[in-house]
């Protein structure tokens, strides 16, 4: 079965402590991974795209990883405007289904 | 100038009763979805209509049904709500049913007292 876990639940950081997310994935037919923010009471917004093992893409102080079992949400030195959900999504098969994780809440804390 | 945009915000009605979302994008693209997520923060595809056309219709108790007059509109309807309804729907779109980036819109919480 097609499935997307994410790892912490939850995550707090002080301000300026760097940590990863995992998101690991079990689909055929990877078509893209991507990762999305989420604040509360919004919708999420979108943040990268990655499409084959070893790439990488980075935005300010996020950068995400992909292998082909999972992918990494790294954020050097947070700030607590990083506090938010991080979701990760997959799309697979040949009818461009989207999966997503449940999510990642990160706090940072100041 | 928002980009994707639903209505209601917040939605509280009683059991048994009907209620609409509206949803309109203004991005230009040809694809639209519905997604509810619950309280655990899971999002679950609801629908997806592709230029006005019905693509995926996920296993959605026949209460709920979609409505897309034209491409940048895409409603929904429900029908006797129950409680499990309750939950933040959202309405995204995107450039095409092959593309990856989703907008989305801000949602709209529905309670089922």
């Amino acid at each position: 079965e097609d499935q997307v876990t994410q790892s912490p639940e939850a995550l707090r950081l002080q301000e300026g402590e760097s940590s990863s997310l995992n998101c690991s994935y079990t689909v055929s037919g990877l078509r893209g991974l991507f990762w999305y923010r989420q604040d509360p009471g919004k919708g999420p917004e979108f943040l990268f795209t990655l499409y084959s093992a070893g790439e990488e893409k980075e935005k300010e102080r996020l950068k995400a990883t992909l292998t082909k079992k999972e992918s990494f949400l790294h954020i050097t030195a947070p700030k607590p405007e990083d506090s938010a959900t991080y979701l990760c999504a997959v799309q697979a098969g040949t009818g461009n289904q989207f999966y997503f994780g449940t999510g990642t809440s990160l706090t940072v804390i100041p | 100038d928002t980009a994707v945009s639903q209505t209601p915000k917040y939605l509280v009605t009683q059991m048994g009763n009907d209620k609409s979302i509206k949803c309109e994008q203004n991005l230009g693209h040809d694809t639209m979805y519905w997604y509810k997520q619950d309280s655990k923060k899971f999002l679950k595809i609801m629908f997806s209509y592709n230029n006005k056309e019905l693509i995926i219709n996920e296993t959605v108790p026949n209460r709920f049904s979609p409505k897309s007059p034209d491409k940048a509109h895409l409603n929904l309807h429900i029908n006797s709500l129950e409680l499990g309804d309750s939950a933040v729907y959202f309405c995204a779109s995107s450039f095409s049913l092959s593309a990856g980036e989703l907008f989305f819109g801000e949602g709209s919480r529905l309670t089922v007292l």
